[in-house]
């Protein structure tokens, strides 16, 4: 039982690189979810998707993409990475959209750009 | 704007019961309240959801008055494996899309 994964565990990038972070889920859920942690400031939501083929944007969506071309695949892209994205990135799924449903979460990736 | 609320940390003895609150003010007449509880190097995991009144699993209760502006988890008899970050996560639907998590409350249990 996987549950959902992420890849890489852990990544030094410098500043300006093109990086995309991995997550897959096993669950067949339809909604997924980015979130950055930071001392602090808690979880907060990158990016969303309710469905494959949708997505939307969180609290923090600026410097990262993302794309749902399937139920199980959720990558987050950050086209030029910049040192403020230095964080710990977890991927997130749930059976669908909405408060009611529990989300499940990815042991996450720590990402430092320098 | 949305806003979820809770103590950044708390300090208790091992055998004794914990209180830790959320304040969300705005949320939305559907949604729920859900915590979760996060061990280092790992992410969250679910503990209980409730809408209203009160909800009891097998390691924890929630309670949530009528208003339900806030909402109280309450852990009975702690022990030091319940050290970790507790997070409040509330769904403001009337905001547009806002699941928000709250800052999370660090929990220290000490023999």
């Amino acid at each position: 039982i996987a549950g959902i994964t992420q890849a890489p565990t852990s990544q030094i990038l410098a500043a300006g690189r093109r990086m995309t972070l991995r997550c897959t889920q096993d669950m067949r859920h339809n909604a997924m979810y980015w979130y950055r942690q930071d001392l602090g400031l808690g979880l907060r939501l990158i990016h969303y998707s309710n469905t494959a083929g949708t997505t939307g944007k969180g609290e923090v969506p600026d410097g990262y993409s993302v794309s749902r071309a399937n139920t199980d695949d959720f990558p987050l892209t950050l086209a030029s990475a910049v040192p403020s994205q230095t964080s710990v990135y977890f991927c997130a799924s749930s059976k669908s959209e909405g408060s009611y449903n529990e989300q499940f979460f990815g042991p996450g990736t720590r990402l430092t750009v320098l | 704007l949305a806003k979820t609320t809770q103590p950044i940390s708390m300090d208790s003895y091992e055998g004794q019961e914990v209180n830790i609150t959320c304040s969300h003010n705005n949320i939305a007449t559907n949604d729920y309240i859900t915590w979760y509880q996060q061990f280092p190097s790992q992410g969250p995991r679910f503990i209980i959801q409730g809408y209203k009144t009160k909800v009891t699993n097998e390691v924890a209760s929630l309670f949530i008055p009528a208003d339900r502006k806030s909402s109280t988890l309450s852990l009975p008899r702690v022990s030091l494996s319940d050290t970790a970050v507790y997070y409040c996560l509330v769904g403001y639907s009337n905001s547009g899309y806002a699941l928000n998590f709250g800052k999370g409350t660090s929990l220290l249990v000490t023999p």
